[in-house]
């Protein structure tokens, strides 16, 4: 089956920073999902994103699905960002979700 | 709009009880999901329905079962309860070419 590796697998940061998060994918896919999960356990998605470039304020992502990878970026960090990243790729009917990318940010 | 609301928020079975995880939906979104969420860990898809009548297995079903009679329902059911099965469970539904919506969540756990 398809895998999906997220990295890095922590990131702690000052807010204002700014951050790249990375999702590789092992084989081609027509489905591909950026998910924020709030420290309440909320699940709440950002992007349906199977390719090219979307923005949304502050995040923006990119994905190039013929070297199977999506990056998400985050600008001007806030301390609201902090939680868990998630990456999902897949079919319209199935998706392989990442372990995630859990983004601490400092006030 | 209520979106997707799973009920119950908690829960707590002894092992071998039964149980059923209420979703709803009010988006008439054709796909809905069932996934869990073990700690630390990405979702785990159980089942997933492409429409009413429609259901088929995730990468984890074993132990679980769907029905899919309307719309706006999916049910999620629990036969034998097992420690196994402690985790989060989230519902998600969505339309074709759009992102997924998720429910609250569901935390059981079986002692």
């Amino acid at each position: 089956g398809i895998q999906v590796e997220q990295s890095p697998p922590d990131l702690i940061l000052q807010e204002g920073a700014n951050s790249t998060l990375r999702c590789n994918f092992s084989d081609s896919v027509n489905n591909l999902q950026w998910f924020h999960q709030n420290p309440w356990g909320q699940l709440i998605n950002l992007f349906y994103i199977p390719s090219g470039t979307k923005q949304n304020g502050r995040l923006s992502a990119t994905t190039v699905a013929t070297e199977r990878y999506s990056l998400l970026y985050i600008s001007s960090s806030q301390t609201t960002d902090s939680g868990v990243y998630f990456c999902a790729v897949g079919s319209n009917y199935q998706l392989i979700w990442g372990a995630g990318t859990k983004l601490i940010i400092k006030p | 709009n209520a979106g997707v609301t799973q009920t119950p928020k908690f829960r707590i079975l002894k092992i071998g009880q039964s149980m059923t995880l209420q979703c709803t939906q009010d988006m008439n979104h054709n796909y809905m999901y069932w996934y869990r969420q073990d700690p630390g860990m990405g979702l785990k898809l159980i089942y997933y329905s492409v429409g009413a009548g429609i259901t088929d297995k995730g990468e984890v079903p074993n132990g679980y079962n769907v029905s899919r009679s309307t719309t706006e329902d999916f049910p999620l059911r629990l036969e034998l309860a097992a420690p196994s099965q402690t985790s989060v469970y989230f519902c998600a539904s969505r339309s074709t070419g759009d992102t997924q919506y998720f429910g609250p969540g569901t935390r059981l756990t079986v002692l």
